[in-house]
């Protein structure tokens, strides 16, 4: 059973950007969320994707996108980029029906750096 | 929305020491509990979590209590060791995400 995997691990952009981050979700699970974690801050919930459609949003601005695809990985593209989005993007997945999520198997994340 | 509170922001025990982190929220419609464990340049990983119709669980040196009247829970860990150090979040599920709180930082000295 593998686990879940994100790519890339670490990238650098300017500002005005566009950039995509990939996310392979654990065998069988087929709910996917994308969380952000700053410095020294707690993640916080950008969306949630079951069966590819977005099923759950958090308080981001539009400019941050995703897409799910039959086999439940997904991607997080985030046009426009800003100093703030510097941050480390957490992908998880979990064998949810799309309503209750329960226990979430975190990816080790993509670092992205906005200069 | 959801607020979570997360005390005390830091922690340190010496070795075999018990150290207790509260976690507290304000959406009564949330019904899951967990806290997660993350170590430096690591993944979040649950390491205990408690439903709303439980008020203890406990799983070696780790147990999770809750108190869904006052909206609140806490992870208590007995017998500390320096592997233990790291920053813990919790994270009460609200409609359709898990709102983690702002982390509590443990240091475990020898």
């Amino acid at each position: 059973e593998t686990g879940v995997t994100q790519s890339p691990t670490h990238l650098i952009k300017t500002r005005g950007q566009q950039v995509t981050l990939r996310c392979s979700s654990q065998s069988g699970h087929n709910t996917v969320s994308w969380y952000q974690q700053a410095l020294g801050q707690g993640p916080q919930f950008i969306f949630q994707y079951y069966r590819e459609e977005e099923n759950g949003r958090g308080n981001f601005p539009p400019r941050f996108s995703g897409l799910q695809f039959p086999n439940y990985s997904s991607e997080l593209n985030v046009n426009a980029l800003e100093l703030d989005d510097s941050a480390l993007y957490l992908c998880a997945s979990s064998p949810g029906s799309g309503g209750f999520v329960g226990e979430l198997f975190f990816g080790e994340g993509s670092r992205l750096t906005v200069l | 929305g959801e607020n979570v509170e997360q005390h005390p922001s830091t922690l340190s025990v010496q070795e075999g020491d018990s150290a207790v982190i509260k976690c507290t929220y304000s959406d009564s419609a949330s019904n899951y509990f967990p806290w997660y464990k993350q170590e430096l340049g690591k993944r979040p990983q649950l390491i205990i979590d408690i439903r709303s119709n439980v008020g203890e669980k406990k799983d070696q040196r780790i147990a999770v209590t809750l108190n869904k009247t006052a909206k609140h829970f806490s992870l208590h860990i007995t017998e500390t060791q320096p592997e233990d150090s790291a920053v813990y979040f919790c994270a009460p599920y609200n409609t359709d995400k898990l709102i983690f709180g702002t982390g509590t930082r443990l240091q475990v000295f020898p």
